[in-house]
């Protein structure tokens, strides 16, 4: 079984600059979520995908877009990068059937982003 | 809304000494609630979750942690720690009625386990 793979593990940017992050779900699963992980603090919801659609969105702002694939896989772009948005990003993986579920997010290692 | 509170920003143990973490969260409606373990430049790995089957939940690397609903709480343990399990440790619960299964995070628990 493949676990949650992201791409890149390190990535420098400056202001201004736009970023896309990779993710590749494990395999099974149906749905994607992202996550910003500042400096010390807890993972932060950005949005989710289930089924290629977004399915909820964290408070940030429309400069953070994302995709799903059909086969699941994930994007996260960040236009117009601020100084702020330094931070680990997580992909978490799941998998939901018919109706709401206890889907177990997995998550995999994150892109370190920083923006100078 | 649901939250959790994590208190305790750094824990130190001795090596062979009891681990208390603590999770305290808020939820409308029944929780999911779910325990990770971080280390340096990882990602989340999951410890244990509880999803309203039995309230003593246990978890991998000998972890374990109880549902208690009269204190909302769900405390993390484990009888002897040991020097690798140093690493930050989040709490989380489920915001399902939100309409979107998401996770909120705890700021995180960091232990050191001392030799």
């Amino acid at each position: 079984e493949t676990g949650v793979t992201q791409s890149p593990t390190h990535l420098i940017k400056t202001r201004g600059q736009q970023v896309t992050l990779r993710c590749s779900s494990q395999s099974g699963h149906n749905t994607v979520s992202w996550y910003q992980q500042a400096l010390g603090q807890g993972p932060q919801f950005i949005f989710q995908y289930y089924r290629e659609e977004e399915n909820g969105r964290g408070n940030f702002p429309p400069r953070f877009s994302g995709l799903q694939f059909p086969n699941y896989s994930s994007e996260l772009n960040v236009n117009a990068l601020e100084l702020d948005d330094s931070a680990l990003y997580l992909c978490a993986s799941s998998r939901r059937d018919r109706g709401w579920s206890t889907d177990t997010q997995y998550f995999g290692p994150g892109t370190r982003l920083t923006v100078l | 809304a649901q939250s959790v509170t994590q208190l305790g920003s750094h824990v130190s143990v001795s090596e062979g000494a009891l681990v208390l973490l603590r999770c305290n969260y808020s939820s409308s409606v029944p929780p999911y609630l779910f325990w990770y373990v971080q280390y340096p430049n990882q990602g989340l790995q999951l410890l244990l979750k509880y999803t309203s089957a039995a309230t003593l939940v246990k978890g991998i690397n000998g972890f374990e942690a109880e549902f208690k609903k009269s204190e909302t709480s769900f405390h993390l343990t484990k009888p002897s720690a040991h020097m690798s399990d140093a690493a930050e440790y989040f709490c989380a619960v489920s915001a399902l009625p939100s309409g979107t299964y998401k996770y909120i995070f705890g700021t995180g628990t960091r232990l050191k386990v001392l030799a």
